[in-house]
């Protein structure tokens, strides 16, 4: 098993931009989710996926958008970006039960000039 | 809606020394803990969890936390650290009826000296 994969891993952006985060995970699990993580913030959720065709915001959901057509696909997509939004972004998954393990993604760093 | 606060920011320790790394929440439901490490430019490795059961939780590389109701922590303890050690570490809580959504505090960096 690869886990959760995530490119690219790094990426600079000029301000108005747009790109997609790509993430893929290879274990069949329903849920997937990507973060974001600034210093001393912690990481906080943008959007989730229960499954294909389901998702839903976050607690930082505007400026991105995502979409889940497959259980192992859920790009991020910066519409516009903003030097806000630089940031560490990583990708989650997990079956959907809510004591089970929440694997990530090693993350994909991302500056807007 | 969840919180979760971690006390230090950052943890200086010498080698060998023992360290806790503090670790509190709030919640009006029951939760799921779960304590992650992150490794310098890598991704979230699960330490440990609690989901029910004994309170004290025994992790991967050394590592325990003792979940506490009535003070609403769940800090993280280690007898003996390693220069390996040096990492950052986050708390984080599942409210068991909000599907799988992790709140995380903002982290603490454990410092190893030798």
């Amino acid at each position: 098993n690869a886990g959760v994969t995530q490119t690219p891993k790094f990426q600079v952006l000029k301000t108005g931009q747009s790109m997609t985060l790509q993430c893929a995970q290879d274990m069949n699990h329903e849920y997937m989710s990507w973060y974001r993580q600034d210093p001393g913030m912690g990481l906080r959720l943008i959007h989730y996926s229960v499954g294909a065709g389901i998702t839903d915001q976050g607690e930082v959901p505007n400026g991105y958008n995502v979409s889940r057509s497959t259980t192992e696909d859920f790009p991020l997509r910066l519409l516009s970006a903003a030097p806000s939004q630089t940031s560490v972004y990583f990708c989650a998954s997990s079956y959907t039960t809510g004591g089970n393990t929440i694997y990530f993604g090693e993350g994909s760093w991302l500056t807007v000039v | 809606a969840q919180s979760v606060t971690q006390l230090d920011s950052q943890v200086p320790v010498f080698e060998e020394a023992p360290v806790e790394l503090r670790c509190n929440y709030s919640s009006s439901v029951s939760v799921y803990l779960f304590w992650y490490v992150q490794y310098p430019n890598q991704g979230l490795q699960l330490l440990l969890k609690y989901l029910s059961g004994s309170t004290l939780v025994k992790g991967i590389n050394g590592f325990e936390a003792e979940f506490n109701k009535s003070q609403t922590s769940f800090h993280l303890r280690k007898p003996s650290v390693h220069i390996s050690d040096t990492a950052e570490y986050f708390c984080a809580v599942r409210e068991n009826n909000a599907g799988n959504m992790l709140t995380f505090g903002g982290g603490t960096r454990l410092m190893v000296k030798p």
